[in-house]
Order: C-alpha cells, then structure tokens, then sequence
C-alpha cells in the first residue's frame, strides 16, 4: 500500500482483556518495528521483524506482550490480559533499510 | 550509554522568529541523526536525516560532533511548524533512540 496502516484506530479495552493490534506495512519493506508511546513521551521500543524473523523483542515489557509477522508482511501485536499501564499509542513503522522509518497512524489502546 | 537528550519539553516563539530546538546525543560510534515531526492528529513523519544534508519546510539541522549536538533551526518560524519535534539516533542497522520531544508552539 501506499503507507503504513494500523488497526484499530482506537481500542478500549477492560482490564484482563486480551488485545490484537494490525499493523499492514509498505509492501516490500523488509524491517518492521514496534513502538509504545505513552503521553508526553517519545516512542519506546519494542519489537523489530526482518521480514518474518523476530530479531529482537528487548523492548516487550513482558510476558503479555506477543509480536508475529508470519508471512513476512502483516504484523501483529498481542497484549493479553490487559493491564492499566499499558494504555498507550502504539506504532508501528517499516523501513526497506537502516533507519529511514515510515510510520503508521498508531492505536491508541485505553485499559478501562 | 546511547542516549538523546531534547531538553526543552516546550518552545514557545513568536511567528518570523528563529527556531533552535535542542538536541544533544551519546553514542560512541558514528551517528545517524534524525528529526522527526508529528503534527497535530498527524502520523510521525521524518523531517530530515543528518547524511542528506537538505533543508526541509526550511528547517535545517547540522551534526556538531565535537558537541554531539544535532539541533534543528529555522530562521523564520510560520504557524503551521507548530508541532511536535522528536529528535532520534541510529544505533545500528535497525533500531532508533528517541528524544522525548518539544513541543513547539507558533504563537501569531
């Protein structure tokens, strides 16, 4: 496509809950990164694909936070059983080398 | 330690005044420095690289080593810069460290 596009936009979720969050990067882009961003803060790393390996998930906070990328495209990003801390945007972004990132619009997940 | 320091969480000027938005950085290698934007409602975008060396929307940012500084300028700042500023380091072939951001705000 012609960007990178994110679902949902938005998510409520109740605490216990567990979450599925879509990112569908450019077509092509090898490098597919995750990223927490709490308010007034900047993004904070969590994850990154090179096509479908995870290379590294030192930024997942925990055990309840769970990235694939099967196919090599479309990533998604589980949180199960929801928490009040994990209320954030997140982003993903891909890249088809190094570090020039285009980013999705983010979801912005609210733990109720 | 890797690390991008933005100290200033707000900058407020005045529309036509110059712009300076700090950003200093630690990192033992070679750097790769990026700014990037977020508009209001609006996606991250990346506003300008330190290796093309081009200006964008007229903002211009010149890698000081001997300072490990990065900081963005504009001469003449126009409303629609208000916006906030992330400024980011390349520590490998994949992963950015970021800024915590600043808010600039163009007051008419």
């Amino acid at each position: 496509g012609a960007g990178v596009s994110q679902s949902p936009r938005y998510k409520v979720a109740k605490r216990g809950q567990d979450v599925a969050l879509r990112c569908d990067p450019i077509s092509g882009h090898v490098s597919l990164f995750w990223y927490q961003q709490a308010l007034g803060q900047g993004p904070e790393f969590l994850t990154y694909f090179q096509n479908e390996a995870q290379l590294d998930k030192s930024g997942l906070p925990s055990d309840r936070f769970f990235a694939e990328r099967p196919e090599g495209s479309v990533s998604t990003l589980k949180i199960q059983r929801t928490q009040q801390e994990d209320s954030a945007v997140y982003l993903c972004a891909s890249s088809l080398r190094g570090n020039g990132y285009t980013f999705g619009s983010g979801t912005r997940l609210t733990v109720v | 330690a890797q690390r991008v320091t933005q100290p200033e969480k707000l900058l407020s000027v005045f529309k036509g005044a110059p712009v300076e938005l700090k950003c200093n950085y630690s990192y033992s290698g070679s750097p790769e420095l990026f700014w990037y934007v977020q508009y209001s409602r609006q996606r991250l975008q990346l506003l300008l690289r330190h290796i093309s060396r081009e200006s964008i929307k007229g903002f211009t940012a010149d890698l000081n080593k001997g300072e490990t500084s990065f900081h963005l300028k504009t001469p003449f700042a126009q409303e629609e810069d208000s916006a906030m500023y992330y400024c980011a380091l390349g520590d490998s072939n994949y992963q950015l460290i970021w800024g915590a951001g600043t808010k600039l705000i163009i007051k008419p």
